[in-house]
């Protein structure tokens, strides 16, 4: 089956740093776009940012809101998407989302979503 | 660019058929997506490059437009149909989405 899975989500304190991974299987990840997305309580779909394939040396794009708190980056040998993201704040409470860009301008692929908590 | 749905709610009843409009603040040829959201459940792509319909997806769901204006059409409304739809574009960065309209199976 063709699928992500996301990790790494809980509750963080503000001003700490939080790792998410998104574990690909049943393609191979670093041959795809891959993008991560959140969506905080009662709001709509953000996107965060995307790491280009392998071809494209992984470069990365990101969204102005997050942009010099986020990093991007792959483990090829784990098939594996992740998000490194700085001097969380409360306003980064969200459902954090992977997903595998279908080469046409749309999303196929997505992760069940991994809950983070900025609370003290 | 932004983009804007309308309405932001609807409410239907079994059978019935709805259109959603999206419409972008600049031109994104097709480079158009949207996606079925149900709460504590990932987004699900509905429709793709602005008409064609992602495998699996039932047929009653259509989409069209391009440049600005964009539709997604749902026929014989279902009660799992009961969901809040996003468009999203991809014509360049940052990649956003329309702020949603909620649908109600009445």
């Amino acid at each position: 089956d063709v699928q992500l899975v996301e990790s790494g989500g809980g509750l963080v304190q503000p001003g700490a740093s939080l790792r998410l991974t998104c574990a690909a299987s049943g393609f191979t990840s670093i041959d795809h776009y891959m993008d991560w997305f959140r969506q905080a309580p009662g709001k709509g779909l953000e996107w965060l940012g995307r790491s280009r394939n392998k071809g494209e040396r992984y470069s990365t794009e990101y969204a102005a809101s997050v942009n010099g708190r986020v990093t991007i980056s792959r483990g090829e040998y784990r098939n594996s998407l992740y998000l490194l993201m700085n001097n969380v704040k409360s306003e980064d409470t969200a459902v954090y989302f992977c997903a595998k860009d279908n080469g046409h301008w749309a999303f196929d692929i997505w992760g069940q979503g991994t809950l983070v908590t900025v609370s003290s | 660019i932004q983009l804007t749905q309308s309405p932001s709610f609807l409410s239907a009843s079994v059978g019935d058929t709805v259109t959603v409009t999206c419409r972008a603040s600049q031109a994104v040829n097709n480079y158009l997506g949207w996606y079925q959201k149900k709460p504590g459940r990932a987004p699900e792509l509905l429709i793709y490059a602005a008409s064609t319909l992602q495998s699996g997806v039932p047929s009653r769901f259509s989409g069209s437009g391009f440049g600005t204006e964009f539709t997604l059409t749902i026929s014989s409304l279902q009660p799992g149909d009961s969901a809040t739809y996003y468009c999203q574009h991809l014509k360049g960065y940052p990649i956003t989405f329309g702020q949603g309209t909620r649908l109600e199976i009445k």
